[in-house]
């Protein structure tokens, strides 16, 4: 079946240096979507990118989708201590809404 | 509060019990998933249904469990004779169709089988 895979598994930096997280799927996607859950939280929904090549941003964060449609990464420029917790990303089902979610990446910032 | 609620946030039971929870999606959402999240994992797909319809469940989901949705609002998932490796933390989501739409997660059910 469907896998997605994210790396790395932790990151560790200090604020003010940038992060990356890269997610690859086994399969082409319809969608990916991307998804930040903080220390004791729930998943809270980022972004979606649908087509190929896609590059969105929000604000200090860059998503991009490949053009093969079977990876995705996240960029954080100058991290702060709030950007702290775990960006997961999703393979999506565009049928059924289905995710299928990578291991994610736990970001810890050192202020 | 208009986000998804869960019901209850935390759950003990021992072995070999039966547990129910429930899941109260957002009042307009017709899609409704259940998953599972073991720690540093991510969430892992149980089962998804489009108003009462249940349409799709995991191959990983044993008999054991059984998720509702009588009437198209909230959802009730059942584990039976529940065992050890069923501790985790158990995830609502609902979302508007199409299917392409963001989820919207609740804070989960914790379950701590003994």
């Amino acid at each position: 079946g469907q896998q997605v895979m994210q790396i790395p598994q932790y990151q560790h930096v200090q604020e003010g240096e940038d992060f990356t997280t890269y997610c690859n799927s086994s399969t082409t996607l319809s969608n990916i979507q991307w998804y930040k859950q903080r220390p004791g939280g729930h998943p809270v929904f980022l972004i979606q990118l649908v087509k190929s090549g896609e590059v969105k941003k929000q604000k200090r964060l860059t998503f991009q989708f490949g053009e093969a449609k079977k990876n995705s990464s996240l960029h954080i420029t100058a991290t702060q201590t709030t950007d702290v917790g775990t960006y997961f990303c999703a393979g999506g089902s565009s049928n059924t809404g289905k995710l299928i979610f990578g291991q994610g990446t736990t970001l810890q910032v050192k202020p | 509060d208009t986000g998804v609620s869960q019901n209850p946030r935390h759950k003990i039971t021992k072995r070999g019990q039966n547990v129910t929870f429930r899941c109260d999606p957002i009042s307009e959402h017709n899609r409704l998933y259940w998953y599972r999240q073991t720690l540093g994992q991510g969430p892992e797909f149980l089962t998804y249904f489009q108003n009462e319809a249940q349409l799709e469940k995991s191959r990983l989901l044993s008999d054991r469990f059984s998720a509702e949705r009588p009437k198209g609002s909230f959802s009730t998932l059942e584990i039976q004779r529940t065992e050890q490796g069923d501790s985790a933390m158990y995830l609502c989501a609902s979302s508007l169709d199409p299917g392409l739409a963001e989820k919207f997660f609740g804070p989960g059910t914790r379950l701590t089988v003994l």
